[in-house]
């Protein structure tokens, strides 16, 4: 089935551990882009990619990096998980139009203790 | 700075109309996109509106006026399974998008 894979679902990480969380998608689109969700938040960008080998910062970059070697991948990793990174992570990938809509994956839900 | 504003939650019943209301004030504008967020689900794409006017889309159906910022969502015949949050977000003069805080919708039979 085509779309957007995220893992792990769920995870508790402990502060000051590192944590990639992984995102592959299968529609070919060259976009992708992680947001985080909290509540009475709409959602913020942490970071995009416009194109394979390129990434750019988001709204809220620190404490993420991430890395798009290929189309299908771009996985985001806290270097040193802090609690204010609690949060419900999506992965997005649109096409190269900018009007285009994105499609989300089903989510990380990560708790920092 | 710019800004989405959406009503926190709003309540309706079964088979009737509901219009979610979405003001906006952004740099510049490119569009706005609504989706639908289940509980504990992703968003999904709903509509998208970059010239003024009602687009009709079965029972969603989505208006924009760029003069106001001012966008609605309007379901008709309201199932229970629309019970969600809807997210309003706007494309900005650089085509980043600006998303509110979204709406909770809750249906009542």
């Amino acid at each position: 089935i085509a779309g957007i894979t995220q893992a792990p679902t769920s995870q508790i990480l402990a502060a000051g551990r590192r944590m990639t969380l992984r995102c592959t998608q299968d529609m070919r689109h060259n976009a992708m882009y992680w947001y985080r969700q909290d509540l009475g938040l709409g959602l913020r960008l942490i970071h995009y990619s416009n194109t394979a080998g390129t990434t750019g910062k988001g709204e809220v970059p620190d404490g993420y990096s991430v890395s798009r070697a290929n189309t299908d991948d771009f996985p985001l990793t806290l270097a040193s998980a802090v609690p204010s990174q609690t949060s419900v992570y999506f992965c997005a990938s649109s096409d190269v139009q900018h009007n285009s809509p994105l499609h989300f994956g089903n989510g990380t839900r990560l708790t920092v203790t | 700075g710019q800004n989405i504003d959406q009503p926190t939650e709003m309540t309706a019943t079964e088979g009737a109309i509901v219009q979610i209301n979405c003001t906006y004030q952004t740099s510049g504008f490119n569009g706005l996109f609504w989706y639908q967020q289940h509980a504990g689900e992703a968003p999904t794409f709903l509509s998208y509106n970059v010239l003024d006017g009602l687009e009709e889309k079965g029972r969603f159906s989505s208006f924009l006026s760029r003069s106001k910022g001012y966008s609605y969502l309007l379901l008709k015949e309201l199932q229970m399974k629309d019970s969600a949050s809807y997210l309003c977000a706007v494309l900005d003069s650089n085509y980043q998008l600006i998303w509110g805080a979204g709406t909770k919708l809750i249906i009542k039979p």
